[in-house]
């Protein structure tokens, strides 16, 4: 019944060695989102597919970039991580229709930098 | 800029207890409101979503209130249970962006039921 797929659920990455982060959807959402979300902090948008159409976050570093190859996929690559980048990332699909729908979250993929 | 202040950050009440989270954002210019439950370790299940034209929504045990104007909303859990214990977040979505859920989200409220 999963209907946003997050793999792998946890991901340990050296510093400065790049890593990629999967997302799947059943939903058939023509958005999806991003956030990073540090312990104990409120989740924060990085970017968001609107159908093909990449938007990113005024203040996401360019460290960060994503690729979304069809409707039910969406990767987040982070070039080069850094301590700092250690966190949980949480993919989350919408169905863009005059904002009545919920936002459906993955699992999250928790990110360890060593 | 849209900011969303979750008081208190943590609350530890005794089981059956009814409970207030509260919520409030500065930007009272909003599209609509959710609350969501983060369990550790774990993504975010959206509970209710209230549209900016309405004052109220339930859920079961759950109500989400609105001031839009005063730029709050409260989550009224009825006779708590140990399996709420969570964080609960709440985010507001702003009315620039068509389409795109961009929400801005409180740093939540971790709520724990003591049996």
């Amino acid at each position: 019944d999963a209907m946003v797929i997050q793999n792998p659920r946890y991901q340990v990455t050296q510093f400065g060695k790049p890593v990629t982060l999967s997302c799947s959807q059943t939903l058939n959402h023509n958005v999806m989102y991003w956030y990073q979300q540090k312990s104990s902090q409120a989740p924060k948008l990085l970017f968001h597919y609107y159908d093909k159409d990449f938007n990113n976050e005024a203040d996401t570093p360019d460290n960060f970039q994503s690729r979304r190859p069809n409707t039910s996929f969406c990767f987040l690559d982070i070039r080069s991580p850094g301590l700092g980048d250690a966190a949980m990332y949480l993919c989350a699909t919408s169905r863009a229709r005059d904002g009545l729908e919920k936002l459906f979250f993955g699992s999250g993929t928790q990110l360890s930098v060593l | 800029k849209q900011e969303v202040t979750q008081i208190p950050a943590a609350l530890s009440v005794p089981e059956g207890e009814n409970l207030v989270l509260n919520c409030s954002f500065t930007d009272s210019a909003i599209y609509n409101l959710q609350w969501f439950r983060q369990d550790p370790g774990k993504g975010l299940t959206s509970l209710l979503l209230i549209q900016s034209s309405q004052r109220e929504q339930t859920s079961g045990r759950l109500n989400a209130s609105l001031d839009k104007s005063s730029g709050r909303s409260t989550l009224y859990i009825a006779a708590s249970q140990p399996g709420d214990s969570a964080t609960y977040l709440c985010a507001v979505r702003g009315v620039a962006i068509q389409g795109a859920q961009k929400l801005v989200f409180g740093q939540g409220t971790r709520l724990t039921i003591n049996p």
